[in-house]
């Protein structure tokens, strides 16, 4: 089946550092991939939505020039947590769609954020 | 505005039968589905319906009623493993993913 991979599974880092989280889809090209943001308890939150080639599309009360996405290839896109802060703790997951319509979303492990 | 609507948590007992229940109002409809997300870890695809009626793999079951904006997903012969959230997530007209909260899913023995 369809598989995501996401790197790092989990970081910790210092307030004011900069995170790059990886996606990748290793055995199928997404032209699409979801960013999704989950706190405890809560559920998926969707971010952005990651184009290959083009601009991503981010949801209302994201920061785009915070949360910087990059989707250079069919099978990677990144993003990139600048100067983090402890709010920004979370656990963050990506996803991607081989097509439409039936096709599921397949996610990545997620990766756990904490900012000190 | 766009909904979906599960309950927050529900306990069943091993060995038994559990019914999850999902109502939707979205713009549009183009297929809805089901995960299983335990504590910690992302999110797993469990199944599809984009046809009225019953889709069946295995232990799970899922039903969708297109003209009442109603789901289900059975979980049966139930085992401790299934504890975990079980998210209901509808496709809209536009392809966007709608999310429910989850419902948490505790097994007693």
């Amino acid at each position: 089946g369809a598989v995501v991979s996401q790197h790092p599974s989990r970081v910790i880092c210092k307030s004011g550092t900069s995170v790059k989280i990886e996606c990748r889809s290793l055995d199928f090209q997404a032209t699409t991939m979801f960013w999704y943001r989950q706190f405890p308890k809560q559920s998926l939150m969707l971010m952005a939505t990651s184009n290959e080639g083009s601009k991503a599309t981010y949801e209302q009360g994201v920061e785009k020039d915070k949360f910087l996405i990059n989707h250079a290839s069919l099978t990677l896109s990144t993003l990139t947590v600048t100067s983090a802060h402890p709010e920004d703790s979370s656990f963050y997951i990506c996803s991607a769609s081989s097509g439409t319509g039936s096709s599921p979303l397949h996610f990545g492990n997620g990766t756990r954020l904490t900012v000190t | 505005g766009q909904n979906i609507d599960q309950p927050t948590e529900m306990t069943a007992t091993e060995g038994a039968i559990v019914q999850i229940n999902c109502t939707y109002q979205t713009s549009g409809f183009n297929g809805l589905f089901w995960y299983q997300q335990h504590a910690g870890e992302a999110p797993t695809f469990l199944s599809y319906n984009v046809l009225d009626g019953l889709e069946e793999k295995g232990r799970f079951s899922s039903f969708l009623s297109r003209s009442k904006g109603y789901s289900y997903l059975l979980l049966k012969e139930l085992q401790m493993k299934d504890s975990a959230s079980y998210l209901c997530a509808v496709r809209d007209s536009n392809y966007q993913l709608i999310w429910g909260a989850g419902t948490k899913l505790i097994i007693k023995p």
